[in-house]
């Protein structure tokens, strides 16, 4: 029972334009919410955050939008750079719980 | 970046033999995790460790074993490998139990294959 779902496995942007990856969630016991970056043949990285308390966090080019109600979020990056192209998955987790569940991924193709 | 490395980076073994990975931090950190990821499902945490010798079950955890003697190592043992254990196997260390506090850093992955 996949609890986090991404449910478009890629996309494709010009550079400089905007992209919209998105992410949904079953369980309503999530109370934060972390976006990672995956290159080819390495780990993820720690993108953005945001809690369940806010429903806008913003660090530089990438934004990140929670709706509780639709139990949806959103990762806005602008512009898009080439250099953005990577899987990023979505995660979500309960409060004072390390457990992690991660969406299956969306590969970006940032197009120069 | 945070020091993490896992070894090996590549394995390809037979269906039926014992595996070990291994996940080693330079880092301190108390909490250290092991996911592996398959197309479709994103990662899964197998294992996790909240102090030497202190680890517990993930998600998916069945037909995997850990120890952590050490603070800087996790091991992840395949005590009978099967071909449905082929996957990318990444490890992740964190200081705070609450992803709130602190994100979870990745290591690069092994890739482990059996045939």
């Amino acid at each position: 029972d996949q609890q986090v779902k991404q449910n478009s496995p890629s996309l494709s942007v010009q550079e400089g334009r905007i992209s919209i990856l998105n992410c949904d969630y079953t369980n309503s016991m999530f109370d934060y919410f972390l976006w990672y970056k995956k290159y080819p043949a390495e780990g993820p990285t720690f993108l953005i955050s945001i809690s369940s308390i806010k429903d806008k966090n913003e660090d530089g080019r990438f934004t990140v939008f929670l709706n509780k109600s639709a139990k949806h979020l959103s990762l806005h990056i602008v512009p898009s750079q080439p250099g953005d192209s990577a899987v990023y998955f979505c995660a979500a987790s309960v409060y004072n719980n390390n457990d992690m569940r991660f969406g299956a991924g969306t590969r970006l193709t940032v197009k120069p | 970046d945070a020091g993490i490395t896992q070894s090996p980076r590549h394995k390809v073994t037979e269906t039926g033999t014992p595996v070990t990975l291994r996940c080693h931090q330079t880092e301190n950190h108390r909490y250290m995790y092991w996911y592996r990821q398959d197309p479709g499902h994103g990662l899964r945490l197998i294992h996790y460790s909240y102090g030497v010798k202190d680890t517990d079950k993930g998600e998916v955890s069945d037909g995997y074993s850990v120890s952590r003697s050490k603070t800087e190592d996790f091991l992840l043992t395949l005590e009978s490998a099967t071909s449905s254990q082929t996957s990318v196997y990444f490890c992740a260390i964190s200081e705070s139990r609450q992803v709130s506090n602190q994100p979870q850093h990745f290591g690069d992955g092994t890739r482990l294959s059996i045939l």
